[in-house]
């Protein structure tokens, strides 16, 4: 039930753009992208809905892909304040906003 | 206008022993989560709180776990007996509801090291 990201890793130098991947086995009507820094709680990036709504921070853009389960988060002039990893979440059977969340994809903005 | 916050932040036990992590959620938020982060893993889902009651235990790994929460605010996770595969760093995580539309405000951790 796991979501797969990819890539794991990705550097890019300040000011390049990225997009990281998340897709799922299993339908999916909502999807949660956080990003953790090193020893730092995970912080709440987005949720996008089944059905086109979306909840986020203004400077991150995200897509999601209901009939190919997939939803991508894009990163567009990157900043030094970027780097760290970030997890998509996926909703478990049951109700409740309970999560399961992927390996992660790691990211490192350098100058 | 604190966030959430766990405690201990770190934990060191010997195998067999008995630990006990607090959660304390935002005020007023009624939904809490347990997740678990192994070195490399991604959150894996422990349990959730509805108020106080617990309607799903499923992600609990064994009947060594166990959480209760009081006043629809203070949340323990209790395991007992412990081992090394239960090293790891346990977040807790509140939100306003269970509804799918919020957020998860996540705490600091608690990193377990079981000897």
């Amino acid at each position: 039930q796991q979501p797969v990201q990819s890539p794991q890793a990705v550097i890019l130098r300040e000011g390049e753009d990225a997009v990281i991947n998340c897709s799922s086995s299993k339908a999916l009507y909502s999807v949660h992208w956080y990003r953790q820094k090193h020893g730092e709680a995970p912080v709440f990036l987005m949720i996008l809905l089944k059905g086109g709504e979306q909840k986020g921070h203004e400077k991150i853009s995200a897509s999601f892909n209901e009939k190919k389960q997939q939803s991508s988060l894009y990163l567009t002039a990157s900043q030094l304040s970027y780097s760290g990893t970030y997890f998509c979440g996926t909703p478990l059977p049951g109700g409740g906003n309970k999560l399961t969340f992927g390996t992660g994809t790691q990211l490192k903005v350098e100058l | 206008g604190a966030g959430v916050s766990q405690s201990p932040s770190n934990k060191v036990t010997e195998k067999g022993k008995d630990v006990e992590l607090r959660c304390d959620p935002i005020s007023g938020h009624t939904a809490l989560y347990w997740y678990r982060q192994s070195l490399g893993q991604g959150l894996e889902f422990l349990i959730y709180f509805q108020g106080n009651s617990a309607p799903d235990k499923s992600g609990l790994p064994s009947d060594r776990f166990s959480a209760e929460r009081t006043g629809g605010s203070v949340s323990t996770l209790t395991i007992q007996r412990t081992q090394q595969e239960d090293s790891a760093v346990y977040l807790c995580a509140s939100s306003a509801t269970s509804g799918v539309y919020n957020e998860q405000f996540f705490g600091p951790g608690t990193r377990l090291t079981v000897l």
